[in-house]
Order: C-alpha cells, then sequence, then structure tokens
C-alpha cells in the first residue's frame, strides 16, 4: 500500500532552474528519508529528515520536513544536468523485530537538459 | 559505510526457468532484509522481509511459492523466482537497514528479463 503520495510525478526543465518535489501522507513516520535512484542502479540516501519543521540543506538541495512529520519537500537551487535521476521519498515504520522498513512514494523523475 | 552487494546484476532466462538473485551485506551483519520490486519509471513495492533463521514474511498479494526467500547467514539472503514468466520481468532490489538507524543501504538491483 502506497502511503506516500509525491509530485509531481515527471519534471522536465532547463538547466538554471529551480524546482520543488513535494512528498505527502496521511500517517505519521519515525522519519522520512530521501533517495536518488540512477538508471539500473539501487536508491541512495540523500538525507534523513527526523524533526517537524526540520530544514537540511545538501549543497544545492533543501530538504524539509513538515511540522506535524506527515510531509516533506525537496528543493534543488539551480538545477544541472547531473541532478538528472528518479528521486523518491521513504517513510521509515516499525516492522515487527525487524526494525525499519521504507514505503516509497511514486517518485519523481527529474530530467535537467542542458 | 555499509554496503550491500547484489548478484547478478542482470540476468535473461527463458520462461519456466528459475532464477536466483543473492544479497551479501559486505562489512555488516543483517538479520533482516527486504526484496522489492520495480517496474519502469514507478516506485519501489516492497515484496517480502527475509529473516535471518526463520520464514521470510510477504506482502499482500506477493505469491511466497513463486518468490522463494532463504536467509540462511547473517550477510546473505537470495530471492528465487520460480518458473518464471514473462510478467516477472522487473528490477529486484534488496536492502538491508541499517542497524538502530531507520535508513537502509540497497544493492546494485537485478534487471531479470524472462522471455
Amino acid at each position: 500500500t502506497q502511503l506516500l503520495e509525491q509530485s509531481p510525478q515527471f519534471l522536465s526543465i532547463q538547466e538554471g532552474e529551480n524546482l520543488t518535489v513535494y512528498c505527502n501522507s496521511s500517517s505519521v513516520f519515525s522519519s522520512l528519508q530521501w533517495y536518488r535512484q540512477e538508471p539500473g542502479e539501487g536508491p541512495v540516501l540523500l538525507v534523513t529528515v527526523v524533526t517537524g519543521g526540520e530544514v537540511k540543506k545538501l549543497k544545492r538541495l533543501t530538504f524539509q520536513f513538515g511540522d506535524a512529520r506527515k510531509d516533506s519537500s525537496l528543493h534543488i537551487t539551480a538545477a544541472q544536468p547531473g541532478d538528472t535521476g528518479l528521486y523518491l521519498c521513504a517513510g521509515a515504520r516499525v516492522h515487527s523485530n525487524s526494525g525499519y522498513a521504507l514505503n516509497f512514494g511514486k517518485g519523481t523523475s527529474l530530467l535537467v537538459t542542458p | 559505510g555499509a554496503v550491500v552487494s547484489q548478484h547478478p546484476s542482470r540476468v535473461i532466462c527463458k520462461s519456466g526457468t528459475s532464477v536466483k538473485i543473492e544479497c551479501r551485506s559486505l562489512d555488516f551483519q543483517a538479520t533482516t532484509m527486504f526484496w522489492y520490486r520495480q517496474f519502469p519509471k514507478q516506485s519501489l513495492m516492497l515484496m517480502a522481509t527475509s529473516n535471518e533463521g526463520s520464514k521470510a514474511t510477504y506482502e499482500q498479494g506477493v505469491e511466497k511459492d513463486k518468490f522463494l526467500i532463504n536467509h540462511a547467514s547473517l550477510t546473505l539472503s537470495t530471492l528465487t523466482v520460480t518458473s518464471a514468466h514473462p510478467e516477472d520481468s522487473s528490477f529486484y532490489i534488496c536492502s538491508a537497514p541499517d542497524r538502530g538507524r531507520t535508513e537502509a543501504f540497497f544493492g546494485q538491483g537485478t534487471r531479470l528479463t524472462v522471455v
């Protein structure tokens, strides 16, 4: 069951533009994570946000976690072709005795053209 | 950082045959590993949870007799797609949670094509 709604699903922009990707849920997660995935590879963790209202920056990427810990956004400033990829948000939930399992959003496929 | 290695990275098999995919944690022990399936330009869907020394737990709608999971050691989980059909063609990814944390480390994925 997809508990996370991600938008937009597809985004094509030119180099230098800014963009924001949204991740919304009706559930509260222990943490929310953002991953980036390139074709034919596994996802790579970008950031984890845990505290409501938290803001984290990773170079040109800014991540925000909503006060209620149900939604998050990823903002990219001055996008570059190297930012092209599938961006996935994932909510961590307790999974029996196994620690945490991740529920993924549908992903945002970003294409940045020169 | 911890690394999860998945093998093979791609495999082509004939319809009706079985394919085994391996997922190894290289520098840490993983009592739990997760198996995901991903269709083109779509997100990862959790298929099953692999538990070392016990039976795997499957998500609703996933056939346990078709997707056999074995977690025989603390560093190895395998997924066997039995009697594969073209509709099983997909990208399969394993992950192992970072112990005590909510993050996970992902394998490189396996592109399965059934012809």
